[in-house]
């Protein structure tokens, strides 16, 4: 069974602070995807990792993704407030059948 | 650009009542898909469809049925609900194959309480 594990869950942070949120997964994967969503919204793309060794940024946020050890980062630079939202990775493991992390609810604290 | 589509936003259904949400993409999306979103639980995939007349099942099909006639929607039907399907319910769309644009695309979900 294919699972995709998060952490931390919940992360409460100080602006300014760095942090990491972390994306395990159990099997191969095709790609790799991160999404954000503010409460009551719909889910939004921040990034899509094709392959090992894929890093991409978009301003304070950096994600990479490493095949080999099925695991995927999305690192936080000098947080602030505007990026508190829940966090959800996802796997593509070849057969569409996507599946998602539980997500990280990110509180960025003023 | 209207991207994905579902209606309606929010339903208050009572137990074995049976209903339709939509969902409709203009992009020519051939892969469409509905997840369901409760608490602590992320998203679950109920049902796929990689092109009109194909579908398959996710993780939690049961009490869900789908259908594609076309490649712009993709409807998905709650036979009998129970309050157990309460939860948010969101219809995604994207391109296949292997291309570095393959984002997926996310309706703005769909409400659902059983009661």
């Amino acid at each position: 069974e294919l699972k995709v594990e998060q952490n931390p869950l919940f992360l409460s942070m100080q602006e300014g602070k760095n942090y990491t949120i972390y994306c395990n997964y159990s099997t191969t994967s095709d790609r790799l995807y991160w999404y954000r969503q503010d409460p009551g919204k719909s889910l939004e793309s921040l990034f899509v990792l094709l392959s090992n060794g894929a890093v991409k940024q978009e301003g304070r946020l950096m994600a990479s993704l490493d095949t080999k050890a099925r695991l995927s980062t999305l690192h936080i630079t000098a947080a602030v407030h505007d990026l508190s939202a829940t966090y959800f990775c996802a796997v593509d493991p070849g057969t569409y059948k996507y599946i998602f992390g539980t997500g990280t609810r990110l509180k960025v604290l003023a | 650009n209207a991207g994905v589509t579902q209606t309606p936003k929010f339903q208050v259904l009572k137990t074995g009542q049976s209903m339709t949400l939509q969902c409709a993409q203009d992009m020519n999306h051939e892969y469409m898909s509905w997840y369901r979103q409760d608490p602590g639980m992320g998203l679950r995939l109920i049902h796929y469809s990689v092109g009109a007349g194909i579908t398959d099942q996710g993780e939690v099909p049961n009490g869900y049925n789908v259908s594609r006639s076309t490649t712009e929607d993709f409807p998905l039907r709650l036979l009998s609900a129970a309050p157990s399907q309460t939860s948010v319910y969101f219809c995604a769309s994207s391109y296949l194959g292997q291309g570095a644009g393959n984002t997926i695309y996310f309706g703005e979900g769909s409400w659902l309480t059983v009661v």
